[in-house]
């Protein structure tokens, strides 16, 4: 299977901890995007990254939220301190990034509870 | 402000049959895509269609299309000949090619497929 990857699938943690999550897109894909989902919802937009280069960042994504893809690879989000407002599925997707469409490929998201 | 309404939280159809999902958005660009991603129980997301708003032709695929009518900014999708597997949560989402391709997304419709 070459799909989008996501590593854990599931997280508990107290509040006030740090976690980080970790997304491998399809290879060779140069866009990396990270959404939040919360129960009931669509999913809204984060962050997203053109090879290594974070190009935009929703105001959604505080002070305590970080996000790397170093070498254009692999991306890891990062959440500092967390809060159980923090609580949602993180879903990963990745794009050619080129090409008149460039459609999305999801992955299957880490479910973040925080207690 | 880009916005996606689908009004309908939950549908049912039996199997077999023909069911329309609805979908509105609010954009005031000319170059956008628009998406339909279905996400089955505790399963990823996967694009079902997709459609170039610069293309009058309504897209198909399959047992899936769409009727698109850009003055009224109306996406709704058709499933004809419905299964038991098309349950699942389906979301229409557009995305802005100028605005770093990112998606937004309704709140979905829950899609329940009665044998």
């Amino acid at each position: 299977d070459t799909g989008v990857s996501q590593n854990p699938r599931h997280k508990i943690t107290k509040r006030g901890q740090n976690v980080t999550f970790r997304c491998d897109p399809i290879s060779e894909h140069n866009r990396l995007y990270w959404y939040r989902q919360t129960l009931g919802q669509g999913p809204e937009f984060l962050t997203y990254f053109q090879n290594e280069a974070q190009l935009e960042k929703s105001r959604l994504l505080s002070d305590r939220f970080s996000a790397e893809r170093p070498k254009g690879s692999f991306s890891t989000l990062e959440i500092q301190r967390t809060e159980q407002g923090d609580s949602a599925m993180y879903l990963c997707a990745s794009s050619p990034g080129q090409g008149s469409t460039d459609t999305q490929y999801f992955g299957p998201g880490t479910r973040l509870t925080v207690l | 402000a880009q916005t996606v309404t689908q009004s309908q939280p939950e549908m049912s159809v039996q199997e077999a049959e023909t069911v329309t999902l609805s979908c509105t958005y609010d954009t005031s660009e000319n170059n956008y895509y628009l998406f339909w991603y279905k996400q089955p129980p505790s399963r990823q997301m996967i694009l079902v269609i997709r459609q170039e708003a610069y293309k009058q032709q309504n897209a198909t695929e399959n047992r899936f299309s769409v009727n698109f009518q850009k003055a009224a900014k109306s996406f709704s999708l058709k499933i004809s000949d419905s299964q038991l597997g098309d349950t699942a949560m389906y979301f229409c989402a557009f995305m802005i090619m100028e605005y770093g391709n990112k998606l937004v997304f309704g709140a979905g419709t829950i899609l329940r497929v009665k044998s």
